[in-house]
């Protein structure tokens, strides 16, 4: 069975430093996204991706992140300059269209 | 008005019973209702899904009832078993392509043996 499959599963980083989760997408989907989910509470949008371009994104989402396809084929989430606050597990989510959407087992980043 | 209300927060139910989880939204242009299901240390799954046109759908143990005019869904889930303690989402979305997905606060079940 297809799957999305996430990188790190786990991340620790310090305060200030850049983050990179990666993601690699069920390869016939168009459409990508990134959800947060912060320990115990509820699943979170961040951003949805299409056609090379942020189609919507959340207040959550500032100028401290950024997504992109680097190689055509990985999702990536940075975020430039980590804060306490963005401690929280990230999934990335695909699909083909209006319809189900596939998350991955999501990384969990943690910052010191 | 992009908020989905979700209740109740835990649930603890009987093996063989009947779970039964609500949820509430204000937003008329949410047409597309999923319900995930979360195990621990794992991502969310589609369970089961509706859309606004049938009041009801049911695959195997768990059923979808929808309520458009009170704006309300709920999850059924029948014959109750211990593999079903998990944490489960309702969420809401506008049947676009691009599928935001607003979801509700979570229920955690916990089906005792």
């Amino acid at each position: 069975e297809p799957e999305v499959t996430q990188t790190p599963s786990h991340q620790v980083t310090q305060m200030g430093q850049e983050v990179i989760l990666r993601c690699v997408p069920i390869s016939n989907h168009l459409y990508f996204y990134w959800y947060r989910q912060i320990l115990g509470q509820k699943v979170e949008f961040l951003v949805s991706f299409y056609n090379n371009e942020i189609s919507e994104k959340s207040e959550i989402f500032d100028d401290q992140f950024s997504v992109e396809r680097p190689d055509g084929s990985n999702f990536t989430l940075k975020i430039r300059s980590t804060k306490l606050e963005d401690s929280a597990m990230y999934f990335c989510a695909t699909g083909q269209g209006p319809g189900e959407l596939f998350f991955g087992e999501g990384s969990r980043l943690t910052v010191l | 008005q992009q908020q989905v209300k979700q209740s109740p927060q835990s649930l603890i139910v009987q093996k063989g019973g009947i779970s039964i989880i609500n949820c509430a939204y204000e937003n008329t242009a949410f047409d597309y209702f999923p319900w995930y299901q979360q195990f621990p240390g794992k991502g969310p799954a589609l369970l089961i899904a509706i859309r606004p046109d049938v009041s009801e759908k049911k695959e195997g143990r768990f059923t979808i009832s929808f309520n458009k005019s009170a704006k309300q869904f709920s999850l059924h889930i029948m014959d109750s078993q211990p593999g079903d303690s998990a944490t489960y989402f309702c969420a809401a979305s506008k049947n676009t392509g691009f599928q935001k997905l607003v979801f509700g606060t979570g229920t955690r079940l916990l089906v005792s043996p």
